[in-house]
């Protein structure tokens, strides 16, 4: 299966702060990777699919970049709706797999 | 609206069995292919199986092959799990989600609310 890890694990941010999170690949993916954002006992919500594209109705300032093996989700302005836990997800196999997860928190 | 509502999780022993049943509306439920993923407690998300949208095509973790059944009923516009030799390890809380798929590939658009599964004795 392809494994995927995040980065960081845990972030601490403030409200206005440019935050980054990685996601990297065992192998090449080439864009079929999606972004997920999860709040406590609610379900994954698809933030970018096909690596930066940005699902209807997300904010627009959650970007996504990166192919291959290596991508980011970027939150350009952090809001205090954002605080959560995000997860990056490849789906160039049938065999889904997620990162670990990154849990941003308020600094 | 899209709504996915999964029911029947619970508390059941180790070696018991249970149904998982998702009740779709707000789309051509038959069009799309349709997944189980997974999510333990404090833990990340584990993709459990698949189903393409005429059934002709399931696949299974490998954590689940041999004990869990997929399947769906395009004309109720339901999905369902069926879960044997239920282990200790099963328990999380059990997602249905649509694939949305482009270029042969498809990825989790939309998710239901969850429904959680205990396996204890």
């Amino acid at each position: 299966d392809i494994q995927m890890t995040q980065s960081p694990s845990t972030l601490s941010a403030s409200v206005g702060d440019r935050v980054t999170i990685t996601c990297r690949a065992s192998q090449s993916i080439s864009s079929w990777l999606a972004w997920y954002q999860q709040k406590p006992g609610k379900a994954p919500k698809v933030l970018i699919y096909k690596a930066s594209s940005l699902e209807s109705g997300v904010p627009s300032r959650f970007s996504g970049s990166g192919s291959g093996a290596e991508f980011t989700l970027t939150i350009s302005s952090l809001q205090p709706d954002d605080f959560a836990t995000y997860y990056c997800q490849q789906y160039n196999s049938y065999r889904w797999t997620f990162g670990q997860g990154t849990k941003v928190e308020i600094k | 609206e899209v709504q996915l509502v999964e029911s029947g999780g619970g508390l059941v022993q180790p070696g018991g069995s249970l149904r998982l049943s998702c009740a779709a509306s707000g789309f051509t439920f038959s069009s799309y292919s349709m997944n189980w993923v997974r999510q333990a407690p404090g833990k990340g998300l584990e993709w459990v199986s698949y189903i393409s949208s005429r059934s002709d095509t399931i696949y299974y973790a490998d954590s689940v092959k041999g004990r869990f059944t997929i399947f769906r009923d395009n004309g109720k516009n339901s999905l369902y799990l069926q879960m044997n030799s239920l282990r200790v390890e099963d328990t999380a809380v059990y997602y249905c989600a649509i694939g949305y798929c482009s270029g042969g590939t498809c990825y989790p658009g939309h998710w239901g609310q969850g429904t959680l599964v205990t396996v204890s004795s």
